[in-house]
């Protein structure tokens, strides 16, 4: 089955700097890869995703690079913002059944 | 759109006895809807895919006879931790797939349950 790994598990940023998590996939068939934020208690939102034809997406602060051939995909967050702290989890899925199977998470603390 | 509940959120039982957790899609039908395990600070873990009308899909290491799923028609999925043991204590989250081709693949989160058994 599918293995993913993220890193690093913990992040301290000073406010205004750039976050970057990082995560691998071992399941070439995985195609789609989104990215979740978890506050404590509460269910992933959904920040951004990207899908195996693309190998860049941006949405205002944040950014997400697949590379394809490395099995490697990672999340970019600019300017970052104390209401940016949180966990964050990639994931991986295929359109065969569409299980994701997630990273281990990072938890992103903004320094203000 | 693409809404999912669960019910309840919280859950309090003592060892031994089960538990039943419902998760619904209220917008929309979800043929196929998925269970995870999440203890603190750690990851989301699937547990199994629940297909409408057919039997769940578990995955390895995940016991059936005890985490029972049902997902009797395209809006409720149900899990139920039988005979609970304070281990079973976690998050308990449901997704559901997106039935709207433009998002394929995405998955829509429930708000968790939080089981706790003493």
């Amino acid at each position: 089955g599918e293995n993913v790994e993220q890193h690093p598990s913990t992040l301290s940023v000073q406010e205004g700097d750039s976050a970057v998590i990082k995560c691998t996939y071992s399941d070439s068939a995985s195609n789609y890869f989104p990215w979740y934020k978890q506050e404590l208690g509460k269910r992933p939102q959904l920040i951004i995703d990207i899908r195996s034809n693309v190998g860049e997406k941006k949405d205002q602060r944040i950014a997400v690079t697949l590379n394809k051939t490395a099995k490697h995909f990672s999340l970019h967050i600019t300017e970052t913002q104390p209401e940016d702290s949180a966990v964050y989890f990639c994931a991986a899925s295929s359109d065969t059944g569409n299980q994701f199977y997630f990273g281990t998470g990072t938890s992103l603390t903004v320094i203000p | 759109g693409a809404v999912v509940s669960q019910h309840p959120s919280r859950v309090i039982c003592k060892s031994g006895t089960s538990v039943k957790i419902e998760c619904r899609s209220l917008d929309f039908q979800a043929t196929t809807m998925f269970w995870y395990r999440q203890f603190p600070k750690q990851s989301l873990m699937l547990m199994a895919t629940s297909n409408e009308g057919s039997k769940a899909t578990y995955e390895q290491g995940v016991e059936k006879d005890k985490f029972l799923i049902n997902h009797a028609s395209l809006t409720l999925s149900t899990l139920t931790v039988t005979s609970a043991h304070p281990e079973d204590s976690s998050f308990y989250i449901c997704s559901a797939d997106s039935s709207n081709p433009s998002s394929y693949n995405e998955q829509f989160f429930g708000p968790g349950t939080r089981l706790t058994v003493l």
